[in-house]
């Protein structure tokens, strides 16, 4: 199985600060995919195929990386962005997702 | 459109069966390269994939709960069924069926908006 640890775990910025979350695989994945999850909502597709945009998603995200270091980068922090991330990956099976990203308003 | 609406018993027992259907729309998995996925998330914890089952049949499980699972689908009335066997409060959860494949790409593009499931005796 593939591991996927996220850091930080948890991580507070203020608006207009610029945020990187990382997800290290434990092996090699061709793609990283990202969702975001908001209290009491569906996790939301937010970047595919590493470095695509999901439908609606602000051009201040991006997503870069390969072989086992990913990361979503938030080129300005809005307070909408505060919300957990998750990456996703199945590269190999089981289909794996990181822990988590908690990202906060400061 | 595309709508994923996921049904269940809201409470079982330690040792029953739960079973979860998904009702979908906007899409057909009899199209070629389309999936349906099951996920569930334990209050305030992270996501874990169950189970996969694709246009073609074909079934793919989390082998941490493989012999408790049971994926199928019913085409023709655009369902999905999840079978989890011998529950206990671990199992405890808020279950999401979630599309896959049409973009080609293995995430999950279209999530419904999961059903609570708690095992309790």
């Amino acid at each position: 199985e593939i591991v996927l640890t996220q850091s930080p775990t948890t991580i507070a910025a203020s608006p207009g600060e610029k945020v990187t979350i990382t997800c290290r695989a434990s092996s090699s994945v061709s793609y990283m995919y990202w969702y975001q999850q908001k209290p009491g909502a569906s996790p939301k597709p937010w970047i595919y195929d590493t470095s695509k945009l999901a439908s609606g998603v602000p051009n201040r995200f991006s997503g870069s990386g390969s072989g086992t270091s990913y990361s979503l980068t938030i080129n300005t922090m809005e307070t909408e962005d505060a919300a957990t991330y998750y990456c996703q990956q199945w590269s190999s099976t089981p289909l794996t997702f990181g822990s988590g990203t908690k990202l906060e308003i400061k | 459109q595309v709508t994923l609406k996921e049904s269940g018993p809201g409470i079982l027992q330690p040792s029953q069966t739960l079973s979860l259907t998904c009702t979908f729309s906007g899409f057909s998995l009899s199209t070629y390269g389309m999936g349906v996925g099951w996920i569930r998330q334990p209050s305030g914890k992270g996501l874990e994939w169950l189970a996969n089952i694709w246009w073609d049949d074909d079934k793919y499980y989390n082998p941490s709960l493989k012999n408790r699972l049971t994926i199928s689908k019913d085409t023709s009335n655009n369902q999905a069924f999840l079978k989890i066997t011998n529950v206990d409060t671990a199992d405890t959860a808020t279950y999401y069926c979630a599309r896959m494949g049409y973009y080609g790409s293995p995430y999950f593009d279209y999530w419904g908006q999961g059903v609570m499931v708690t095992v309790s005796s």
